[in-house]
């Protein structure tokens, strides 16, 4: 079985302050993808970063940056300086290779308020 | 690059009627593509694999018969939602992999969504 939990139901900060989104995921399969993905009101699912199981290597991007530990089954997302904009639900996924990397399984979401 | 595509984004539709959403590849050819439903305040939940030339796959649930899927074409999938009502509102997105595309994960594309209103 398969399984993405994001603890947090929705988050609300002050513009320009750091905020880390969690994500635990649970999978018996060795080889897997994380994503995290961002839905704004217009719902449009907006692709931010994938993540090979086998690459623990944070990553870095703009404001956006990832911290993927395989000990603790997390894939953290932060946002550093956040903005009005980045105000959006936030997922976290996972797909794994006994199904080809085709279904992809959601966490619950965290909604993020940016508050200017 | 490749891109999915739904239509229509929003249809409202009467109680008891059916409405059909498609769901396109533009770029490349998709042997398989996936169907989600997203309710209000909710994660999107995987309703059914739709496989080109045979029937789709429902995951547990999904009333098969309610949800019609057809794949008919390596480009194109619908999903027809016979008799609905006005629970079966919500948000439905499709996905599908470009078989082509170097490496795995990323390659797979959601198109934008549509929303259906059953009044």
């Amino acid at each position: 079985a398969q399984k993405v939990t994001q603890a947090q139901t929705e988050i609300s900060v002050v513009e320009k302050e750091d905020v880390t989104l969690d994500c635990v995921y649970e999978t018996r399969d060795t080889t897997y993808y994380l994503f995290w993905y961002k839905q704004p009101p217009s719902g449009e699912l907006v692709f931010l970063i994938r993540r090979n199981s086998f690459d623990e290597q944070n990553e870095i991007s703009g404001r956006y940056s990832w911290n993927f530990q395989k000990s603790t089954s997390s894939f953290n997302f932060t946002i550093t300086a956040s903005q009005v904009v980045d105000s959006a639900v936030y997922f976290c996924a996972l797909s794994e290779w006994g199904t080809s990397y085709d279904k992809v399984i959601f966490g619950p979401g965290t909604s993020l308020s940016v508050i200017p | 690059g490749a891109v999915v595509s739904q239509h229509p984004s929003r249809v409202i539709c009467k109680s008891g009627t059916s409405v059909k959403i498609e769901c396109r590849s533009l770029d490349f050819q998709a042997t398989t593509m996936f169907w989600y439903r997203q309710f209000p305040k909710q994660s999107l939940m995987l309703m059914a694999t739709s496989n080109e030339g045979s029937k789709a796959t429902y995951e547990q649930g999904v009333e098969k018969d309610k949800f019609l899927i057809n794949h008919a074409s390596l480009t194109l999938s619908t999903l027809t939602v016979t008799s609905a009502h006005p629970e079966d509102s919500s948000f439905y997105i499709c996905s599908a992999r470009d078989p082509l595309a170097g490496g795995e994960g990323n390659t797979i594309y959601f198109g934008e969504g549509s929303w259906l209103t059953v009044v």
